[in-house]
């Protein structure tokens, strides 16, 4: 068990929907990190925050967008939800933002089913 | 930009035989991080090894050893003594140091590692 959190586990939706999924990173992480896992794309980088604020952007689309609260969780949004959206999607954490906590730890993913 | 490769879409060992999983990156910097992560059935991403590129040794890990060698841009994993609960696949990361920016991590393919009996 990483210590990072996900909600849910699964999730079954229509295309053209919205969906929220959220993520609580370790205890004492400030930083957490939304991955895209699909099969035509493999392993990519979404989004990054730290301390509340977004800290970098990588592959991600103007339909999704996240935050991070104050008690640090972050939601990941979805919007007009495509069959090309489904895939699973990871929320990892680290204590800093770069250099000083190298190591992402990885909660156990959302799997999105868009039908 | 970084990119990282795996050239192994698929490999088989013996139990309790010795593995080596292959990865290629390439980026113009000199000071990084390497990874590989494991991702069994569960799909949960498990961190198995880290590397810092600054860091002449080999990192080592119980059973898990790599082969960095940083002129050749190569990270391999090692995984000796194999047990049936490391079939999954494996994952190749590379990351930035001190980049004041994105931290993010940038993956390989994946290898998918079967142990036989």
């Amino acid at each position: 068990d990483s210590g990072v959190t996900q909600t849910p586990k699964h999730l079954i939706t229509a295309t053209g929907q919205r969906v929220t999924l959220r993520c609580s990173p370790r205890s004492g992480d400030l930083s957490v990190y939304w991955y895209q896992q699909s099969l035509d794309q493999g392993l990519q980088f979404l989004i990054q925050y730290y301390n509340g604020e977004e800290r970098a952007k990588g592959n991600i689309l103007e339909r999704f967008s996240a935050q991070q609260f104050p008690d640090l969780h972050s939601e990941l949004n979805l919007s007009s939800l495509e069959l090309g959206d489904s895939a699973l999607y990871f929320c990892a954490s680290s204590v800093g933002a770069w250099e000083t906590q190298e190591t992402q730890y990885f909660g156990p993913g959302t799997r999105l089913l868009v039908l | 930009a970084q990119t990282v490769t795996q050239s192994q879409p698929e490999m088989s060992v013996q139990e309790a035989e010795t593995v080596t999983l292959s990865c290629t990156y390439d980026t113009s910097e000199s000071d990084y991080y390497l990874f590989w992560y494991k991702q069994p059935p569960s799909r949960q991403m498990i961190l198995v090894i880290r590397q810092e590129a600054y860091k002449q040794q080999n990192a080592t890990e119980n059973r898990f050893s790599v082969n960095f060698q940083k002129a050749a841009k190569s990270f391999s994993l090692k995984i000796s003594d194999s047990q049936l609960g490391d079939a999954a696949m494996y994952f190749c990361a590379y990351r930035l140091r001190n980049t004041g920016t994105a931290s993010k991590l940038t993956f390989g393919t994946g290898t998918r590692l079967q142990v036989t009996l």
